[in-house]
């Protein structure tokens, strides 16, 4: 198994652009969240997507949108790139019913000139 | 206050002491409580995870939880170069979503 991954691993965008994070994870998990982790701020949550059909914002949702392709698939799309979203962002993934673990994906370095 | 408090460190023990990590939490509600690893450049491992107050012990790793005092600890027997790493702190604060807030780590160093 797999288990999460995520592409890109490296991206350079300018300011304005729009690009789309991509995970996938095959561990048959309901659960998954879209996390950005910034130096000295630790982990924040972005969005998460309890099950295939809904989706809920986190703790610093403005500036993304995301999409749960369905139950292996979710994305994370910058419509407009701001240098405030150079970070690295973790998708990951759980169990639901209940308190579950969380198993992250390998991460996406972005950068926004 | 932040909800999840961690000390920065970096946290420097020799090769084969034991490595005492410390978490605090502000919501008396939260249910649960995880450990995870990460290395420079890499994403976050799951170590361990607590739900009751005591002790649960895995292999060289003890995870401690004190919901009185709002407090979990990770403690690391026998460290080892290989441990070196910041070692992050979670909490869920339970109210459905099974979200976890993070504190920003404690990097411990284990020195030869």
């Amino acid at each position: 198994n797999a288990g999460v991954t995520q592409t890109p691993k490296f991206q350079v965008l300018k300011t304005g652009q729009s690009m789309t994070l991509q995970c996938a994870q095959d561990m048959n998990h309901n659960s998954m969240y879209w996390y950005r982790q910034d130096p000295g701020m630790g982990l924040r949550l972005i969005y998460y997507s309890a099950s295939e059909g809904t989706t809920d914002k986190g703790e610093v949702p403005n500036g993304y949108n995301v999409s749960r392709l369905n139950k292996r698939e979710f994305s994370l799309r910058l419509e407009s790139a701001a240098p405030s979203q150079t970070s690295v962002y973790f998708c990951a993934s759980s169990e639901s019913g209940g308190i579950k673990a969380q198993y992250f994906g390998p991460g996406t370095r972005l950068t926004v000139l | 206050q932040k909800e999840v408090e961690q000390n920065s460190g970096p946290l420097s023990v020799p090769e084969g002491a034991i490595a005492s990590l410390n978490c605090t939490y502000s919501d008396r509600g939260s249910q649960s409580f995880f450990w995870y690893r990460q290395y420079s450049g890499k994403s976050p491992e799951l170590i361990m995870s607590i739900y009751s107050n005591g002790d649960k012990e895995d292999g060289r790793f003890t995870a401690q939880l004190n919901k009185a005092s709002q407090y979990v600890s990770l403690l690391i027997r026998d460290s080892q170069p290989s441990d070196s790493a910041t070692y992050l702190c979670a909490v869920n604060r339970g109210g459905g979503g099974n979200k976890l807030t993070f504190g920003t780590g404690t990097q411990l160093k284990v020195e030869l």
